[in-house]
Parts: C-alpha cells; sequence; structure tokens
C-alpha cells in the first residue's frame, strides 16, 4: 500500500531493553522526522533526516538513535529503554517541495514498564 | 533556537461562536502548516501557508499567515462539533531541514 507506515502500533517493553520502531514510506520523500507526542508537550522532535545517509539530531535526541541506510525507511532505535519514553511515537515524511507538506504514519505507542 | 507556541492551549466554546488560535514563532520561517489530530488517530493536515500574506480556507476554518509579525492564526467561523479536536500548528526550517510544531491547542466544542 502507497503511503508512510509504522510497525509495531503497540509495543510494551521492559525498562533496560532495546527497542526498534519501524518506519516505512513508499513515495521515496527525502525527508523524514521521527516526533514524540506527550501530554502538554505536543510533538517534538527526536530525529530527521534529509536523505539517506543523512541524520541529524532534533530536539530531544537522547536516548534514541536513528539510521537511514535506504531512502524508504526510517527506523528508531531505544538502545536502553527508560519509564521516561514511554509515549506515542510518530514518524512523518515530506518531499520537500514548496507546497507539500509532512505526511504522518498512524504512530506507534510505547509502553516501557 | 526556534520556538513555536500557540495559544489558547485548551479552549471550551459553544456551537456557533467564532473564535482564533494563534501561532507565534521566534525566527524566519520558509513555510507554517496547520494539522489537525483527532484522539488516538494520527495527524491530518489542514493548510500549508508559504509567504507573508497567505490565507487559506476550508470549510469553517481559515488560516494567514504574517511572517513580518511571525504569527499565523486559525479562525473557526460558527463552529459545529465536529470541529472538536486538537490543533497544531508547524513551522518548517528548510534551511536546518526540520519541522517544529506549537504544543497544540485542544479544542472543544459544546452543542
Amino acid at each position: 500500500d502507497a503511503g508512510i507506515t509504522q510497525s509495531p502500533r503497540y509495543k510494551i517493553t521492559e525498562t533496560g531493553r532495546q527497542v526498534t520502531l519501524m518506519c516505512h514510506q513508499t513515495w521515496s520523500h527525502s525527508y523524514m522526522f521521527w516526533y514524540r507526542q506527550d501530554l502538554g508537550h505536543g510533538l517534538r522532535l527526536i530525529y530527521y533526516s534529509a536523505a539517506a545517509d543523512i541524520t541529524d539530531k532534533g530536539e530531544v535526541p537522547d536516548g534514541y538513535v536513528v539510521s537511514r541506510s535506504k531512502t524508504e525507511n526510517f527506523p528508531l532505535t531505544l538502545e536502553s529503554a527508560t519509564r521516561s519514553q514511554t509515549s506515542v511515537y510518530f514518524c512523518a515524511s515530506s518531499d520537500g517541495t514548496e507546497n507539500t507538506e509532512a505526511f504522518f504514519g498512524q504512530g506507534t505507542r510505547l509502553t516501557v514498564v | 533556537e526556534l520556538k513555536v507556541e500557540q495559544n489558547p492551549l485548551f479552549l471550551s466554546m459553544q456551537e456557533g461562536k467564532n473564535y482564533t488560535i494563534y501561532c507565534n514563532y521566534s525566527t524566519t520561517s520558509d513555510r507554517l502548516y496547520w494539522y489537525r489530530q483527532d484522539p488516538g488517530k494520527s495527524l491530518e493536515s489542514l493548510f500549508v501557508l508559504l509567504s507573508n500574506g497567505a490565507v487559506k480556507q476550508e470549510g469553517r476554518l481559515m488560516a494567514s499567515l504574517d511572517t513580518k509579525a511571525r504569527l499565523s492564526t486559525l479562525h473557526i467561523t460558527a463552529a459545529v462539533h465536529d470541529l472538536s479536536a486538537t490543533y497544531f500548528c508547524a513551522v518548517d526550517m528548510r534551511r536546518d531541514d526540520k519541522i517544529i510544531f506549537g504544543k497544540g491547542t485542544r479544542l472543544h466544542i459544546l452543542p
């Protein structure tokens, strides 16, 4: 299916475990983003990427790692999950052209226990 | 560092009334977006505003952009219950390749 998909949709993990959230888009968009959404904070940018093999830190990158070996994939890894990383995570992509916004995946609800 | 501030953060209003949500940002922007989010759902794009003085309308929603004042507004005309949602503005910083969001305005429209 065309679009942007995230997996899993729901995940429960234990403190200290490594977990990877997947994001895949079929549009060949250059730009991809990871946000976390928490009550009272809106959406905060974790990492972003302008192209394959180019990534950069956003507002709240600590505790997260990303990679982008292929244009269509942008996985987010929590190297050692903490309770404070319990959140809803959204991936987004954009082609960067003038009149086009970013499109969002359905989100992953992550609970760290 | 870019800051994006929305106000109010919460708004409860009666059906049929008009109201405006404000979005202020701290540095020069390339473009500004408005999104809507329903509870438990993803974000849906409403408007893309590209230049100073841009105005876009869709149904009861109208968005405008004043780049000199670094201000965007989302105006709701004759609100209806179906417009209850959280509305986000987001500033696109193309020279830095990132998009920064405000905290969102939770809009509750009472029948």
